[in-house]
């Protein structure tokens, strides 16, 4: 039973570039969670995705947009990147019903030069 | 808006035991959560308590709330180096979908 993946598992990139990142959710789940973890911080809210629409949106700019594909899987897109865009990206999977238990991937790293 | 406040740092002696403590805000939580991040990780789904208990045990791991104070605790029995990893509270409302989260608490096993 495969877990939540991630990919890329690191990434650098330059301000002003995009960046595209990919989620692939628990064997069983259709909802995914995105989360932003800055170094030495809890994870912070991005967005979810239910039925290929965003269900709620945390406290982030537009450039942080998201899609969720008919199998389940998500992206996670940023655009014109900024220093502080640098954190570790999470994931998280669950099933619409039991929607307490969050499962996460493994994260990808983000560096912003 | 919602907060979720921990120490910082833990230090205890393997085969003791372990409490990481979490005061919560928001007095419309339903479900507390604790997770487990190793270096380098993901997070790590340990336990949850749901806000109508009091207590949640599950092998050497003991979750108490006292939801009039909205402290929640977490108890590691016999603590072994493989326990060493940083601890996250976490809380969600019922019509919320989103988890709040502590800054996180490291906890580091003396020999």
């Amino acid at each position: 039973d495969a877990g939540v993946t991630q990919s890329p598992t690191h990434l650098i990139k330059t301000r002003g570039q995009q960046v595209t990142l990919r989620c692939s959710p628990k064997s069983g789940h259709d909802t995914v969670s995105w989360y932003q973890q800055a170094l030495g911080q809890g994870p912070q809210f991005i967005f979810q995705y239910y039925e290929e629409e965003e269900r709620q949106r945390g406290n982030f700019p537009d450039r942080f947009s998201g899609h969720q594909f008919p199998n389940y899987s998500s992206e996670l897109n940023v655009n014109a990147l900024l220093l502080g865009d640098s954190a570790l990206y999470l994931c998280a999977s669950s099933l619409e019903g039991d929607s307490y238990e969050q499962y996460f991937g493994p994260g990808t790293r983000l560096t912003v030069t | 808006g919602e907060d979720v406040e921990q120490s910082l740092f833990l230090s205890v002696r393997e085969g003791d035991s372990s409490v990481i403590n979490c005061t919560y805000t928001d007095s419309s939580s339903t479900y507390l959560y604790w997770y487990k991040q190793e270096p380098g990780a993901g997070l790590q789904l340990l336990t949850y308590i749901f806000s109508n208990m009091d207590m949640k045990q599950d092998q050497r791991l003991t979750v108490l709330l006292n939801k009039k104070d909205k402290h929640l605790s977490l108890r590691i029995a016999d603590t072994q180096t493989g326990d060493s990893a940083i601890y996250f509270c976490a809380e969600t409302a019922d019509s919320n979908y989103q988890l709040i989260w502590g800054a996180g608490t490291k906890l580091i096993i003396k020999p």
